[in-house]
């Protein structure tokens, strides 16, 4: 089945510094590879998505970019702001059991 | 409004008394799922249901139990809890669940004593 390696656990940026945040995946078959957002305290929400069948996508600040020859997919985040504070997962799809999540990574932005 | 509601949002029991966690959707999503958040372990798939009547084993599916009798709703049964289930969970559905987006509960947080 699909596995998820996501890195790092943790982040700690500057306030208008970018953020990047990698995940690997291991299944070839994956097409769909997503970002939640999860506040604390709050539920995990879709940030931004991608599919296999583009190399990079972007919505304002965030960007995600797809490697599918290394397997490997990034969330980008640049200008980052205090509220980009929150644990960012990555997933990739399988089939019959939608999406399988990485571990997540807590990322802090000190102002 | 479209939403996933689970309840409850907090519970605290004690070893062996069984509970239910349930989960309603009103956006007419096939898809449905549960999931357990753990520190450092990230979401994991505990039961998901493709459609109604059929449910089928994520990651971590022992000591749980599901059903899927109407599409709306799929309830989480722990028959006998135990401190290990103490957890984080989260409700999701989806009208496209390999390719779009999953809309997450609140969450329900369990204590097992």
């Amino acid at each position: 089945g699909e596995n998820v390696e996501q890195h790092p656990s943790t982040l700690s940026v500057q306030e208008g510094d970018s953020a990047v945040i990698k995940c690997t995946y291991s299944d070839s078959a994956s097409n769909y590879f997503p970002w939640y957002k999860q506040e604390l305290g709050k539920r995990p929400q879709l940030i931004i998505d991608i599919r296999s069948n583009v190399g990079e996508k972007k919505d304002q600040r965030i960007a995600v970019t797809l490697n599918k020859t290394a397997k490997h997919f990034s969330l980008h985040i640049t200008e980052t702001q205090p509220e980009d504070s929150a644990v960012y997962f990555c997933a990739a799809n399988q089939a019959g059991t939608a999406l399988i999540f990485g571990k997540g990574t807590t990322l802090s932005v000190s102002s | 409004e479209a939403q996933v509601t689970q309840n409850p949002r907090y519970l605290i029991t004690v070893t062996g008394k069984k509970l239910t966690v349930t989960c309603s959707q009103n956006m007419n999503h096939e898809y449905m799922s549960w999931y357990r958040q753990d520190p450092g372990l990230g979401l994991r798939q505990i039961y998901y249901s493709m459609n109604v009547e059929v449910t089928d084993k994520g990651d971590v599916p022992e000591g749980y139990k599901v059903s899927r009798k109407e599409k709306r709703n799929f309830p989480l049964i722990l028959e006998s809890p135990s401190p290990n289930q103490t957890s984080l969970y989260f409700c999701a559905s989806s009208d496209r669940p390999n390719t779009g987006e999953l809309f997450f509960g609140e969450g329900s947080r369990l204590t097992v004593l």
